[in-house]
C-alpha cells in the first residue's frame, strides 16, 4: 500500500546545515510536498517539487527528488532555532488529488 | 497567510458528552478535511469531502461524522465522547487551483481532552 516513511528525530547546532530525508512508494505521485508545523500550530506548507524535476531550491531550503529510489529530502542551510519544528514529508494520494499522504515527521532540534 | 479557522482550540470534556468541532474556511476552497494527529505526531485522514453535501471516510476509522451543507463549513462530531477520542483534530481545506497545485491549508487545531 502506499506509505511514506521518515526518520522521527534530528538533532543539529545553529548554523550547522539539516538534512531531512523521506522515502515514498507510489512513483505516480505528480507532486511531493515538505511541511512544517510549530508547537501548537496547524501544518504550513514549506515547499514543493514536481516529480519532473531533481530539484528545487527556495532561499535557505533545497529539495532533491531521485525517482528512481522514491527518495526526497530537505536541506535546510545556515539552520536557526527558529527552524526546531516538525517536518512531515507528502505525497499526493490519488490521481484527482483530493487527499495526501503524510509521513510521521522529523522532529528538528536546533540547539544554540 | 490562510484563512481556515478551527473552534475551540482547546477542549476538556467528561466521557458521554456530545461535542463539535468547528471548522470555516473563507477561501471559498471546494475540498475539505479532517486529520487526527497522535501524541507520537502521525496524521492520519478520519474524513474529506469533495464539495457541499460530499463526505467520505478517511482512512482511520473515526467514530466521529461530519457534515458539509455550506461550502465554507465542516464540523466533526462525536455522539458519545470517549477518553480514546483524546488528540488534536486539524482541518484542512484545498482546491485544484491556486499558487500551489493541491497544497492544503491547515487550521491551528483543536486540542480535546476527554476525562
Amino acid at each position: 500500500g502506499e506509505d511514506v516513511e521518515q526518520s522521527l528525530f534530528l538533532s543539529v547546532r545553529e548554523g550547522d546545515s539539516s538534512v531531512i530525508n523521506c522515502t515514498y512508494t507510489d512513483s505516480s505521485s505528480t507532486y511531493l510536498y515538505w511541511y512544517k508545523q510549530e508547537p501548537g500550530a496547524g501544518l504550513q506548507l514549506l515547499t514543493y517539487i514536481f516529480s519532473n524535476m531533481d530539484m528545487k531550491q527556495d532561499q535557505r531550503l533545497t529539495v532533491l527528488l531521485n525517482k528512481k529510489d522514491k527518495h526526497l529530502s530537505l536541506r535546510i542551510a545556515d539552520t536557526q532555532t527558529g527552524d526546531s519544528a516538525i517536518y512531515f514529508c507528502a505525497e499526493i494520494a490519488n490521481q484527482a488529488g483530493t487527499a495526501l499522504i503524510f509521513g510521521k515527521g522529523t522532529t528538528l532540534s536546533v540547539s544554540s | 497567510e490562510a484563512d481556515i479557522y478551527q473552534t475551540p482550540r482547546y477542549l476538556v470534556i467528561g466521557t458521554g458528552k456530545k461535542i463539535t468541532l468547528e471548522c470555516s474556511q473563507t477561501m471559498g476552497h471546494d475540498k475539505m478535511y479532517w486529520y487526527q494527529q497522535d501524541p507520537g505526531m502521525e496524521l492520519h485522514l478520519i474524513h474529506y469531502s469533495y464539495g457541499v453535501n460530499s463526505t467520505e471516510k478517511g482512512d482511520l476509522s473515526s467514530e466521529s461524522t461530519v457534515s458539509r451543507i455550506r461550502t465554507e463549513h465542516f464540523p466533526l462530531t462525536l455522539e458519545s465522547a470517549r477518553p480514546s477520542h483524546t488528540s488534536q483534530y486539524l482541518c484542512a481545506s484545498s482546491t485544484r487551483t491556486g499558487r500551489t497545485p493541491y497544497e492544503q491549508y491547515f487550521g491551528p487545531g483543536t486540542r480535546l481532552t476527554v476525562t
